[in-house]
């Protein structure tokens, strides 16, 4: 399968626990996007990446949340300190550079903080 | 900052009905169009875009959506739905002129029974 991967693609932990998610993308993408989802609402834009470089972050996105993507490849995601509140499930996606390319988006990753 | 509203949040139709999907986006500057759907245990992917050029766009499976930039709408259509276009459907927005980073409706639920 080619297309865009994310482990895991389920994860529970306690409130207060850091968690680090995964995401692989189509190899020639240079595009690397994270989105949130929650129940009942579309996806909510987090962070976009062109090859390593992070070149937009939401407001959304709080000091406890850090994403990184090393020499522009796979991408992790990283929330500190869990809160009730992030519970929901995180979606990674990837194009082509330039706007015009489609963004494929991979399966997700669904995280419950109880 | 842009937003995008989708009108129901839950459709419900019979085989060979008509569907039509509203979607309306607030942004005065040139935009790119988009509606993804997610499938019942799969992830989002893309039924058609659009960017310039003839307002009504073809995508796969049969539905098609119409750009009408004078009432800020894109709105999705099938004329004859089928039993597996039971989906969640999501309308999309970017800027134009900014990073492709997508801003989501918040999906309408299509079931469609047979």
């Amino acid at each position: 399968d080619t297309g865009v991967s994310q482990n895991p693609r389920h994860k529970i932990t306690k409130r207060g626990q850091n968690v680090t998610f995964r995401c692989d993308p189509i190899s020639e993408h240079n595009r690397l996007y994270w989105y949130r989802q929650t129940l009942g609402q579309g996806p909510e834009f987090l962070t976009y990446f062109q090859n390593e470089a992070q070149l937009e972050k939401s407001r959304l996105l709080s000091d406890r949340f850090s994403a990184e993507r090393p020499k522009g490849s796979f991408s992790t995601l990283e929330i500190q300190r869990t809160e009730q509140g992030d519970s929901a499930m995180y979606l990674c996606a990837s194009s082509l550079g330039g706007i015009a390319y489609e963004q494929y988006f991979g399966p997700g990753t669904r995280l419950t903080v109880t | 900052a842009q937003s995008v509203s989708q009108h129901n949040h839950h459709v419900i139709l019979s085989e060979a009905a008509s569907l039509e999907l509203g979607c309306n986006y607030s942004y005065g500057g040139t935009v790119n169009l988009f509606w993804y759907v997610q499938y019942p245990g799969q992830h989002l992917q893309l039924l058609l875009k659009y960017f310039s050029g003839d307002p009504l766009v073809k995508g796969i499976k049969g539905f098609e959506a119409e750009f009408i930039k004078s009432k800020f709408s894109f709105n999705l259509r099938k004329p004859s739905v089928q039993w597996s276009d039971t989906a969640e459907y999501f309308c999309a927005v970017n800027e134009d002129s900014g990073y492709s980073t997508l801003t989501f409706g918040k999906g309408t639920m299509l079931l469609v029974s047979p």
